[in-house]
């Protein structure tokens, strides 16, 4: 098993460009999460997603979308990028609420 | 919402020396606690748990205690070795599901030879 895989690992935006990060897991999980890293700080959510075609916001939605069209992939879709979307972003799924979240190994994304 | 503070951010202990990380949490409603650790270019994995109805767990040479009525919880390595050095972060979750954790600020432990 891969566990969970993001693309790209790193991507440097300009002001206003969009972009989709990209999210798969291959351990058949009902639960999927983005979060995101800021220097310094701990994780927050962004949006969750209990299965396929159900999602739902996190704490820091605001500037982004997502989609759960299967079970594999929960892509995060930046639009009009800002300097202040500068972070890490982190993918993670589990089986179901109850079980442990298994993080992918980030993406870091640079808005200048 | 909850609120978790972390202390310290940075700890260096000697190898084979004890490290404990506290965490205090704001809601009264919260009862799922992880403690997550860290590498360098990595992301976090879950290393321990502890639910609301236990107040102390372990597992070998990691332990987590929870003061309910104190609302903080603690993690605690024993007999540290090198690779024990990352950054540790604990969450707090407001269901006994895991969706909707809120973590703390981190903690950067170093492990000294």
């Amino acid at each position: 098993n891969a566990g969970v895989t993001q693309t790209p690992k790193f991507r440097i935006l300009k002001i206003g460009q969009s972009m989709t990060l990209q999210c798969t897991q291959d351990m058949n999980h009902n639960y999927m999460y983005w979060y995101r890293q800021d220097p310094g700080m701990g994780l927050k959510l962004i949006y969750y997603s209990v299965g396929a075609g159900i999602t739902d916001k996190g704490e820091v939605p605001n500037g982004y979308n997502v989609s759960r069209s299967t079970t594999e992939d929960f892509p995060l879709r930046l639009e009009l990028a800002a300097p202040s979307q500068t972070s890490v972003y982190f993918c993670a799924s589990s089986y179901t609420g109850y079980n442990e979240q298994f993080f992918g190994p980030g993406t870091r994304l640079t808005v200048l | 919402g909850e609120n978790v503070e972390q202390h310290p951010s940075t700890l260096s202990v000697q190898e084979g020396d004890s490290a404990v990380i506290k965490c205090t949490y704001s809601d009264s409603a919260s009862n799922y606690f992880p403690w997550y650790k860290q590498e360098l270019g990595k992301g976090p994995q879950l290393i321990i748990d502890i639910r609301s109805n236990v107040g102390e767990k372990k597992d070998q040479r990691i332990a987590v205690t929870l003061n309910k009525t104190a609302k903080h919880f603690s993690l605690h390595i024993t007999e540290t070795q090198p690779e024990d050095s990352a950054v540790y972060f604990c969450a707090a979750s407001q269901d006994f599901g895991n969706e909707k954790l809120t973590f703390g600020t981190g903690t950067r432990l170093t492990i000294i030879p």
